[in-house]
């Protein structure tokens, strides 16, 4: 285990509907990062967040969006959904600046019907 | 941006034999991950390889950062080993961002 957490395991919602997703960070990570994997492909980054705001963003819509709380868990949440938005959310955890250090969790499955 | 492509895309082995996988990445980073990820979709970190050889057990990990590609070998491979082998390398343009290439789906027969 790597001691990043996610919750919920699984979600099924319908189009148009929002979600929230939650990680909470390894102990002594201060930076936490979101990814899409869609059925069959490699993640993709949406964002990373760091001090509680945004470090970096991917090719994703502004109906992705995150928090990071004063200490270091994180929420994604996604807006309107979509059916192309069911796929595997993961987070990972790790240190600003050492890339060495990133862990991930077990993921949200999100099943848009 | 930065492509990472990865090769072959799927592979079927023997339980013993021994397999090598491979990543091509466009532009010259410092550094570069492969991990694991098993049937349930936990990514497992396997290597952090910026250039050079590591070796884990039955695992080792060579990146050549100068020729832009980095190569994963399990030897004795085990049923236990099945599942999608990424490696993926981290850009700091624009941010912080770990890009994934498409994986190799590794399944190894009893």
């Amino acid at each position: 285990e790597t001691g990043v957490t996610q919750s919920p395991t699984h979600l099924i919602k319908t189009r148009g509907q929002q979600v929230t997703l939650r990680c909470s960070s390894q102990s002594g990570h201060n930076t936490v990062s979101w990814y899409q994997q869609a059925l069959g492909q490699g993640p993709q980054f949406i964002f990373q967040y760091y001090r509680e705001e945004e470090n970096g963003r991917g090719n994703f819509p502004p109906r992705f969006s995150g928090l990071q709380f004063p200490n270091y868990s994180s929420e994604l949440n996604v807006n309107a959904l979509e059916l192309d938005d069911s796929a595997l959310y993961l987070c990972a955890s790790s240190l600003f600046g050492r890339k060495e250090t990133q862990y991930f969790g077990p993921g949200t499955r999100l099943l848009v019907l | 941006g930065i492509q990472v492509e990865q090769s072959p895309p799927d592979l079927i082995l023997q339980e013993g034999a021994n397999s090598t996988l491979r990543c091509n990445f466009s532009d010259s980073v410092n550094n570069l991950q492969w991990f694991h990820q098993n049937p349930w979709g936990q990514l497992i970190n396997l290597f952090y390889i910026p250039s050079g050889t590591k070796q884990n057990g039955r695992l080792s990990a060579t990146t050549v950062a100068t020729e832009r590609y980095s190569l994963l070998y399990i030897s004795s491979s085990q049923t236990t080993d099945s599942g999608v082998y990424f490696c993926a390398v981290i850009s700091d343009t624009g941010g912080f961002k770990t890009i994934f290439g498409a994986g190799t789906r590794l399944f190894v027969k009893a």
